[in-house]
């Protein structure tokens, strides 16, 4: 697969926005999305962002693509302590398959 | 979303043992689903994918009769670790493809944690 970066921590005080940034390789992916997981727990769809959007909005969650620079970003206002967890950002390559990146541990404090 | 279960969601066996895991999508039909393994505080890393009535195409460095795959049909994939051994220990998580209209995504189930002694 490809080479997918995050940044491993976010601390953020609660009811404020979360960034979470990542970047990407393939330019040909066609779709990048973002999951949440929980401790023990599978992965949750968040949202994905199809690759000619550039934004894409979803209650709290916004998603930002800058395909030049290959770089994706979630954002989540108003954060709660139930956003704590980790996020994960994806990219398809080879048609389907996903690659991810290492995953941001969000920390809610209060 | 889409549901997809995975059962047990916890085992604990003796080396040298065999685990068979599933991997069902609940409400829809998945000709392709997904198996990964996680290690602690890791990312995911794609073991193999399952596809409905063939066989199974695993990624570089996944001992294909170690990890032995079946997906006989269009809602449940299985994994069996064969002849297990404590490195093998880990968090099995599987995904079943979703295509519907332009939108191709996948669901992943609640992971499996496989001990062993």
């Amino acid at each position: 697969g490809e080479d997918v970066e995050q940044s491993l921590f976010l601390s953020v005080r609660e009811g404020d926005s979360s960034v979470i940034n990542c970047t990407y390789t393939d330019s040909s992916s066609t779709y990048l999305y973002w999951y949440k997981q929980e401790p023990g727990a599978g992965l949750q769809l968040l949202t994905y962002i199809f690759s000619n959007m550039d934004m894409k909005q979803d209650q709290r969650l916004t998603v930002l693509l800058n395909k030049k620079d290959k770089h994706l970003s979630l954002r989540i206002a108003d954060t709660q302590t139930g956003d704590s967890a980790i996020y994960f950002c994806a990219e398809i390559f080879n048609d389907y398959k996903l690659s991810f990146g290492a995953g941001t541990t969000v920390t809610v404090r209060a | 979303g889409a549901v997809v279960s995975q059962h047990p969601s916890w085992v604990i066996c003796k080396s040298g043992t065999s685990v068979k895991i599933e991997c069902r999508s609940l409400d829809f039909q998945a000709t392709t689903m997904f198996w990964y393994r996680q290690f602690p505080k890791q990312s995911l890393m794609l073991m193999a994918t399952s596809n409905e009535g063939s066989k199974a195409t695993y990624e570089q460095g996944v001992e294909k009769d170690k990890f032995l795959i079946n997906h006989a049909s269009l809602t449940l994939s299985t994994l069996t670790v064969t002849s297990a051994h404590p490195e093998d220990s880990s968090f099995y998580i599987c995904s079943a493809r979703r295509l519907a209209g332009v939108a191709d995504t996948q669901y992943f189930g609640p992971g499996t944690r496989l001990t062993v002694l």
